[in-house]
């Protein structure tokens, strides 16, 4: 049972805008700090960075990945969606018990 | 271009200590600029942190794990290392290492360059 809570699938087709959520709670979403990230997991690679500091995308992420956080949840908006944007993506965060959580991950299957 | 491997047994039996190095090349882990961490994934299952270590060898650790995991740093040879003891079948995983967040903000968080992982499967 992961700490913070994903939907286990999203779909969409090529062009929509999707959203993935992570739920998490005080003690780590709605922390004192903006350690939000979003992970893509590619099949059979290594998870990449997409998201940072809730909204920050780093250097080569498209700017059709986006984060927000309201309260304790925060989302992943995938606009203008592609056929290579099909993968398993995670969210993460510190949690006060000082230990990194990840959401449990949503596959986005692109019909 | 900074590079992540890691290395070590793909099988280790129950009871035993799992032992891995990742290696960095394209970075220095003495320049003492980041962290850098332990992530797993079992089969078909999400992530989970084990921990991370810093130049000067001080380590987080995931506190349900913190009584069986060491991480270690060998800044000589640009590794750091992964010893996780008394492993059941509940630890076979791929196992990864990552480059974490800046020293200068430590509760920041971003695992920004992955090795491309290695299995270890924990079986007698």
């Amino acid at each position: 049972q992961s700490v913070l809570t994903q939907p286990p699938s999203v779909s969409g087709t090529p062009g929509q805008t999707v959203s993935i959520s992570c739920s998490g709670s005080s003690s780590n979403i709605a922390s004192d700090g903006d350690t939000v990230n979003w992970y893509q997991q590619l099949p059979g690679a290594a998870p990449k960075l997409l998201i940072f500091s809730i909204d920050q995308r780093p250097s080569g992420v498209p700017d059709r990945f986006s984060g927000s956080r309201s309260g304790t949840s925060a989302s992943l908006a995938i606009s203008g969606l592609q056929s290579e944007d099909e993968a398993d993506y995670y969210c993460a965060a510190w949690d006060d018990s000082l230990n990194v959580v990840f959401g449990g991950g949503t596959k986005l299957t692109v019909l | 271009q900074v590079q992540l491997q890691e290395s070590g047994p793909g099988l280790v039996k129950p009871s035993q200590t799992l032992s891995l190095t990742c290696t960095v090349s394209g970075d220095s882990i003495s320049s003492g600029i980041y962290y850098w961490s332990w992530i797993r994934q079992p089969a078909g299952k999400g992530l989970e942190w084990l921990g991370r270590v810093y130049t000067s060898g001080s380590a987080n650790y995931n506190p349900s794990l913190k009584s069986r995991v060491t991480i270690s740093v060998d800044t000589s040879k640009n590794q750091f290392s992964l010893n996780l003891r008394s492993v059941t079948a509940a630890d076979t995983a791929v196992y990864y290492c990552a480059r974490d967040t800046e020293i200068r903000d430590p509760w920041d968080l971003r695992f920004d360059r992955w090795g491309h992982g290695t299995l270890v499967t924990v079986s007698s």
